[in-house]
Parts: C-alpha cells; structure tokens; sequence
C-alpha cells in the first residue's frame, strides 16, 4: 500500500517559515491534502489539491507538490501555528501521512 | 453550514461491538459525489482512515480493519454509521466522521467533526 512519510517535528522561530515535508513515491502525480490539528481539536483542512486554500484559512499557509515530495509552507510563523500536521492523498482509499509536530519557539 | 457529529458509547469492554452515529447538517447524503468518512485517533498518534460511504453506497475500507467494519446511512435520518467488532484496547481513540469533498482521484475530508473518545476496557 502507499505510504506517506513526514517527519516528526520540525521547529521554528515566530517571524520565520516552516517547511513541512510529506514523501511518497511519485507523490507529484497525486492530489496533496493538509491538515491542523490543535491540541484536544478536531483537524483542519489548511491545503487542498495540492495548493489550494480553503476560506478562512490565511495567506500565510501555502503548499506545493512535484516528484516524490509534498510541501506544506507557513510564512510568517505565529505561535497560534503550533500544531501537528498531516498530509493525506487518495490511492484507492484514504492515506494519512504520521504527522508532524510544528513547535514556535 | 455544514456540521457533522459523532455519538455513541464512552466505553466498550473487550470483544464487544462498537457503533457510531454521525449526525449531519447543512448537507444532504443523497447529494451527487457527497461521501462520509470515518477516520480514529489513539492517544498521542497518528490519524487512521477506517472506512468511506458515497451518495451513491459505494463503500470502501481500511485493509487491515475490512473484516471487522461495516459502515451504512440512513438519508432519511441524515446518518452514517460505523460499527467495528470485536473491540479490542489498542482500538481506544478518538473517532471521527468527515465529509469527504472533490472528485476521484482528488479527494479530502473538510469539515469534521468535533469526534468522540472511545474506551475499551473491561
């Protein structure tokens, strides 16, 4: 089955960009969904098909997608951006990436 | 607008059959394309797609679950629901139900719900 890989944490100072991964095999040739998720929160989805942002989601959160690696970007880091992330795509059936702790320091 | 809701038992004991309810509004499960997805989180880890179901009753399930999931809507009601048997402590997590949004191949779960802890344990 597909995989999805993404690192476990990844951290940041406020003011700076954060750069989550999110690796598959040929992963360009799919569709990329990301996701918040706060503590004690249900997700959210920040990124859709690959760079798409839903209403209400700032400018700050971009994504990208070629070869075999997905990336979510947040500019301009605030400490409210302190979340785990998850990817998701769709082969056959729905894959979530393991998620990435993103700490503002 | 759209809103989805879990509901269901807090706790289970080992070897008991687990159902969930999620309630939905703001949208109608006869709708073209529409689809409801099932996704659990155990404690401190990852998110686990479980099961899907289409306007259509097309229906799809994790691999290493299929044999212990069933999952159905009632329209008239505005429900899906997701039984899992044989429940099991490792199967302890927070579960969700989504509305699952786009086109095959390109698909995502936008909104969920606020989703309801589940404990197994004797």
């Amino acid at each position: 089955s597909y995989v999805l890989t993404q690192p476990p944490s990844v951290s940041v100072a406020p003011g700076q960009t954060a750069t989550i991964t999110c690796g598959g095999n040929n992963i360009g040739d799919k569709s990329v969904h990301w996701y918040q998720q706060k503590p004690g929160q249900a997700p959210v989805l920040v990124v859709y098909d690959d760079s798409g942002r839903p209403s209400g989601i700032p400018e700050r959160f971009s994504g990208s997608n070629s070869g075999n690696t997905a990336t979510l970007t947040i500019s301009r880091v605030e400490a409210g951006d302190e979340a785990d992330y998850y990817c998701q795509v769709w082969d056959i059936t729905m894959i979530f990436g393991g998620g990435t702790k993103l700490t503002v320091l | 607008q759209v809103t989805l809701k879990e509901s269901g038992p807090v706790l289970v004991k080992p070897t008991e059959t687990l159902t969930l309810t999620c309630t939905v509004s703001g949208f109608s499960l006869t709708n073209a394309r529409v689809g409801v997805g099932w996704i659990r989180q155990p404690p401190g880890k990852a998110l686990e797609w479980l099961a899907h179901i289409f306007s259509n009753d097309e229906k799809s399930y994790s691999t290493s679950l299929k044999s212990r999931l069933t999952i159905s809507k009632d329209t008239s009601k505005s429900q899906v629901v997701l039984t899992m048997t044989n429940m099991d402590p490792v199967d302890t997590a927070t579960y969700y139900c989504a509305r699952i949004q786009g086109t095959t191949p390109v698909r995502w779960f936008d909104p969920w719900g606020q989703g309801t802890l589940v404990t197994v344990s004797s």
